[in-house]
Order: C-alpha cells, then sequence, then structure tokens
C-alpha cells in the first residue's frame, strides 16, 4: 500500500528566508504533484513530476523529484508573507489513484 | 467554463439526516473524484467514477454513496449522517485517471454534522 508522508508538517519562517519541504512515499512511483491549498479555498496544482530527476521552478519555488530514493522536495528561496499556505504532495500509485501526503503548513513572518 | 463546481458550499446536519452533495464539471472529462479532508490528514479517495454509469470505492467508502448518471456530473449521498462525517469534501475530475492526466478541483463543500 503506498504511503506519503510530508515533513515538516508545521514551518514558520521569516521572510527572505530558505527552507525545504520533504515529501517521502513508499512504493514505486515516477509521477508526482505538489498543490497549494489557501485557507478555505479548494488545491491548486503547482508542479507535475513526470520521471526521475525532474525539476520544475515557478517564481520562489522549485520541486524536484529522485524516484530511487522516492522523495520530492519542494525548495522555497527567499520566502514572502504570499507563499502563507499548506503544500501537498500526492503520489500516483499503480492502480492510478493519487494518494495525499498529511500536508505542509507554512506560515511566513515579517 | 466553469471548471468544476460544487454545491452547497456549507451544510450543517443532524445526526441522521440524509443528504446529497452535487458535483458537475464542463471539461468533457471521462473520471471524476470525491475526496474528503480532514485536520493533519490530506486528502483521502472516497469514491469515483471511470465514466458514465460506473462508480468504484476509494480508500473511504463507508457510509457514502455514489451516483454518475450524466458524464458531468457525479453525486455524493449520505443516509443517515454521522459525526465522523463532518468534513471538507471535495470533488475532482480529470480526463483520464494516472499519471500525466491532472486532477482538476472543485471548491469543496464544508459538512458539520452535530
Amino acid at each position: 500500500e503506498l504511503k506519503v508522508e510530508q515533513n515538516p508538517l508545521f514551518l514558520s519562517m521569516q521572510e527572505g528566508k530558505n527552507y525545504t519541504i520533504y515529501c517521502n512515499y513508499s512504493t514505486t512511483s515516477d509521477r508526482l504533484y505538489w498543490y497549494r491549498q489557501d485557507p478555505g479555498k479548494s488545491l491548486e496544482s503547482l508542479f507535475v513530476l513526470l520521471s526521475n530527476g525532474a525539476v520544475k521552478q515557478e517564481g520562489r519555488l522549485m520541486a524536484s523529484l529522485d524516484t530511487k530514493a522516492r522523495l520530492s522536495t519542494l525548495h522555497i528561496t527567499a520566502a514572502v508573507h504570499d507563499l502563507s499556505a499548506t503544500y501537498f504532495c500526492a503520489v500516483v500509485s499503480d492502480s492510478g489513484k493519487l494518494i495525499f501526503g498529511q500536508g505542509t503548513t507554512l506560515q511566513v513572518k515579517p | 467554463n466553469a471548471g468544476v463546481t460544487q454545491t452547497p458550499k456549507f451544510r450543517v446536519l443532524k445526526t441522521g439526516q440524509s443528504m446529497t452533495l452535487l458535483c458537475a464539471q464542463d471539461m468533457n472529462h471521462e473520471y471524476m473524484y470525491w475526496y474528503r479532508q480532514d485536520p493533519g490528514m490530506g486528502l483521502r479517495l472516497i469514491h469515483y467514477s471511470v465514466g458514465e454509469g460506473t462508480t468504484a470505492k476509494g480508500e473511504v467508502p463507508d457510509g457514502y454513496n455514489v451516483s454518475r448518471l450524466k458524464k458531468q456530473n457525479f453525486l455524493l449521498g449520505l443516509e443517515s449522517a454521522a459525526p465522523s462525517q463532518t468534513s471538507v469534501y471535495f470533488c475532482a475530475s480529470s480526463f483520464r485517471q494516472g499519471a500525466a492526466y491532472e486532477q482538476y478541483f472543485g471548491p469543496g463543500t464544508r459538512l458539520t454534522v452535530t
């Protein structure tokens, strides 16, 4: 059974700092999504990572995928308050379903 | 193009009452999904549908029923609501299921069962 674990679950950081959110998964998969969720809102797709070594960047966020280590990272560079949200990774199982991590709540303080 | 819409946005039920949540998509997607989101647990799949007239169980199907009578609509029913079903419910749709086919999410329905 595929399990997806994120850490940390909560992250409070100062503006301008860098940090990384980790997403580990338990069985083979080479497809992974990162989503952002603002309080009371739906999920917004950030990145789709489709192969080993894939790296995608959008603004201050960069996501990477290492399928051999079963690990994806979401790196935040020079955080700003607007990045405050909950971030989810989700991995596609061998049956084609999305399995979500618990989410990481990011709070960026001025 | 509205994408994925959900009705209602909020609902409060008493234990034992029933209700139906409606999900509609206008993207001609084959696959539709119902998830629930609870604090600290991410999203969990309740039921899904691979096409009109078909449904299948997900990770947490107990206490829920679904129907897909029209391709664009996916209904989630609670026959006898329980406090454990207090949650935020999200519908999603995709062209196909699997790696390359991104799921698009609706705005969510916040359900409280007292």
